[in-house]
């Protein structure tokens, strides 16, 4: 089973503050992650993707990826009321299909 | 990205009828899955639709109950068979394989169907 494990939250952060979401999984063979955001009755957004051990920042977004670990996190700096939605954690991509974490509600406090 | 489009975008539908979604992609893409996204849920993966030849089903999907067609790169339809209540849910296609990208998907914007 390749599993993607989330915390559902909620997550509450303050606005301007640092928001963190973090995401384990089960396979070692994993290369490929991914992280979607997704407005409340919208389709998911790619916001980021990762494939090397480290970080990779992209914006107010920084990407983790500890393949080690089996571990995989994304940073949110300055967060922004906007930021608030879900955010999806997924391993796979390119000839396979994605497989999803369950998501944290993140929730930024103005 | 490209312009991913998907019809219809709700349906209500009766037991026992049939639905056939559409997903458009406005750029040949090598690779096209369908989801499924229950209410309150993450998204599951259904199938990967190929692109002449049958789709590939994951555990728990069987193509009677969900056929899928992808006749050409940019387009490909899922079909919800004999529906019952329990296949209310958010549809949604994705596309990967896009030019300028790696192995990233996007996705459409859904199709929401309730069954009565």
């Amino acid at each position: 089973q390749k599993e993607v494990e989330q915390n559902s939250g909620p997550l509450s952060v303050p606005e301007g503050a640092i928001a963190s979401l973090n995401c384990t999984y089960s396979d070692r063979v994993s290369q490929s992650f991914f992280w979607y955001r997704q407005y409340s009755g919208k389709s998911p957004e790619l916001i980021m993707s990762i494939y090397s051990n480290g970080d990779k920042e992209d914006g107010r977004f920084t990407a983790q990826l500890n393949k080690a670990s089996q571990y995989v996190s994304l940073l949110i700096r300055d967060s922004q009321p906007s930021d608030s939605a879900t955010y999806l954690c997924s391993r796979g991509g390119g000839a396979d299909g994605l497989t999803f974490g369950k998501g944290t509600h993140l929730i930024i406090q103005p | 990205s490209a312009v991913i489009s998907q019809k219809p975008s709700r349906d209500i539908c009766q037991r026992g009828t049939s639905l056939t979604i559409q997903c458009q992609v406005d750029s040949q893409v090598t690779m096209m899955f369908w989801y499924r996204q229950q209410p309150g849920q993450s998204l599951t993966l259904i199938a990967t639709a190929n692109q002449g030849s049958e789709a590939t089903y994951e555990s728990g999907f069987v193509i009677d109950k969900f056929p899928i067609s992808r006749p050409n790169l940019t387009f490909s339809t899922l079909t919800v068979s004999n529906m019952s209540p329990e296949d209310s849910s958010i549809y949604l296609c994705s596309a990967a394989g896009l030019a300028g990208t790696y192995n990233e998907q996007f996705f459409g914007p859904g199709t929401r169907l309730t069954v009565l």
